[in-house]
């Protein structure tokens, strides 16, 4: 059982350089997120979705952009990458019914130069 | 606005003694979860307990104990008679009812278990 699945496990990009970080589940969740993990500061909420085709932002959403047309799927979108972005991504998912309890990915370790 | 501190950055304690894990919460939402989530050494994070504001009933579960106390907006978690197993992470987390996959959370307490 996968559970959730996040591809890659590290990345180094140049700033201006865009690119889509990969999370897919294999336990029909209707919830999916994705968190930013940087020292000091837990995580923060980048983007979340409640179900295929239904997205919304989360606290730090700015430079990521987000789609889900499958309840599998959820890629997160580095437009414009810059260091500021440079930080450890999570992606989570859960059932509707039981709320908050939530699934996490190994992680994806993004550098940013 | 939602928020939640935990004050204690790094704890570090010696095989089997006691610690306790504290957070502290604020929210204006009358109905509310609050969670216990572990980040072991490997990264990933996971869950532990997850409890509704309505219920201020204390849990236990193995050597693992949660205090809530809605009078004080504090949430805090004990572990007894620590173990090297429990070295990780440890986040506290908030979510309206509303919109329960919103997760709040706390900035961490790395706690250290030496043998």
């Amino acid at each position: 059982n996968a559970g959730v699945t996040q591809t890659p496990k590290f990345q180094v990009l140049k700033t201006g350089q865009s690119m889509t970080l990969q999370c897919a589940q294999d336990m029909n969740h209707e919830y999916m997120s994705w968190y930013r993990q940087d020292p000091g500061m837990g995580l923060r909420l980048i983007h979340y979705s409640v179900g295929a085709g239904i997205t919304d932002q989360g606290e730090v959403p700015n430079g990521y952009n987000v789609s889900r047309s499958t309840t599998e799927d959820f890629p997160l979108r580095l437009l414009s990458a810059a260091p500021s972005q440079t930080s450890v991504y999570f992606c989570a998912s859960s059932y509707a019914a039981l709320p908050g309890i939530q699934y996490f990915g190994a992680g994806t370790r993004l550098s940013v130069l | 606005a939602q928020k939640v501190t935990q004050a204690q950055t790094e704890i570090s304690v010696v095989e089997k003694e006691d610690v306790t894990l504290d957070c502290v919460y604020e929210t204006r939402d009358t109905t509310y979860y609050l969670f216990w989530y572990k980040q072991p050494p490997s990264g990933e994070l996971v869950f532990l307990i997850r409890r509704n504001s309505f219920d201020e009933q204390n849990e236990i579960s193995g050597r693992y104990s949660w205090n809530f106390q809605k009078s004080t907006s504090s949430f805090n978690f004990t572990i007894t008679a620590s173990q090297v197993v429990d070295s990780a992470v440890y986040f506290c987390a908030l979510s309206r009812k509303t919109s329960g996959s919103r997760l709040t959370f706390g900035e961490g307490t790395q706690l250290t278990v030496n043998p």
